[in-house]
């Protein structure tokens, strides 16, 4: 169990360019979720995958937001024309089908200039 | 209204006494609780998580659910300068295939030595 490994660890960008964030899920989990986490404020809900299918998006993600699981593994989130808003840590998590335990990566700090 | 609310702090308790951190949920149909510890600059760790009214133990940490008033909480007992973190409810709802976790903004816990 090497956990849950994101990259990159920092991003930062200029408002209007497009971003790519990468999440390595814990070998043996089907499931994996994609949060986000501003200052002061908990986790928010994104989207998840139950191995390569996505199975659930939040009503508050843009059409500028897409996230691939192309082969039930790792998975990428990717921001289109970056904007101020989206300056946050994205945090992926994982776990079992069966389980309640979601194993947290270290998240990618994201700023948008 | 938000869906789980909690005092964001900061509580500051004493080394070795009890530390009590609360939170409010709206969905009546929730299921499962959660709570989880976030050390500064760092991801979310499960702590407990608790399925039924009454309380659940585990060590120092002493997790209690009231259905009837959609309240839950976490005692944490002898509270030791490490406790010191964010401690972030969690809620996972019931209608259809929700799988998603909804976090409340957290309480930012100070143990003083």
């Amino acid at each position: 169990d090497t956990g849950v490994s994101q990259n990159p660890r920092h991003k930062i960008t200029k408002r209007g360019q497009n971003v790519t964030f990468r999440c390595d899920p814990i070998s043996e989990h089907n499931r994996l979720y994609w949060y986000r986490q501003t200052l002061g404020q908990g986790p928010e809900f994104l989207t998840y995958f139950q191995n390569e299918a996505q199975l659930e998006k939040s009503r508050l993600l843009s059409d500028r937001f897409s996230a691939e699981r192309p082969k039930g593994s790792f998975s990428t989130l990717e921001i289109q024309r970056t904007e101020q808003g989206d300056s946050a840590m994205y945090l992926c998590a994982s776990s079992l089908v069966q389980g309640e335990k979601l194993f947290f990566g270290s998240g990618t700090q994201l700023s948008v200039l | 209204q938000k869906e789980v609310e909690q005092n964001s702090g900061p509580l500051s308790v004493p080394e070795g006494a009890i530390a009590s951190l609360n939170c409010t949920y709206s969905d009546r149909g929730s299921q499962s609780f959660f709570w989880y510890r976030q050390y500064s600059g760092k991801s979310p760790e499960l702590i407990m998580f608790i399925y039924s009214n009454g309380d659940k133990e585990d060590g120092r940490f002493t997790a209690q659910l009231n259905k009837a008033s959609q309240y839950v909480s976490l005692l944490i007992r002898d509270s030791q300068p490490s406790d010191s973190a964010t401690y972030l409810c969690a809620v996972k709802r019931s209608s259809g295939s929700a799988r998603q976790l909804t976090f409340g903004s957290g309480t930012q816990l100070t143990v003083l030595p």
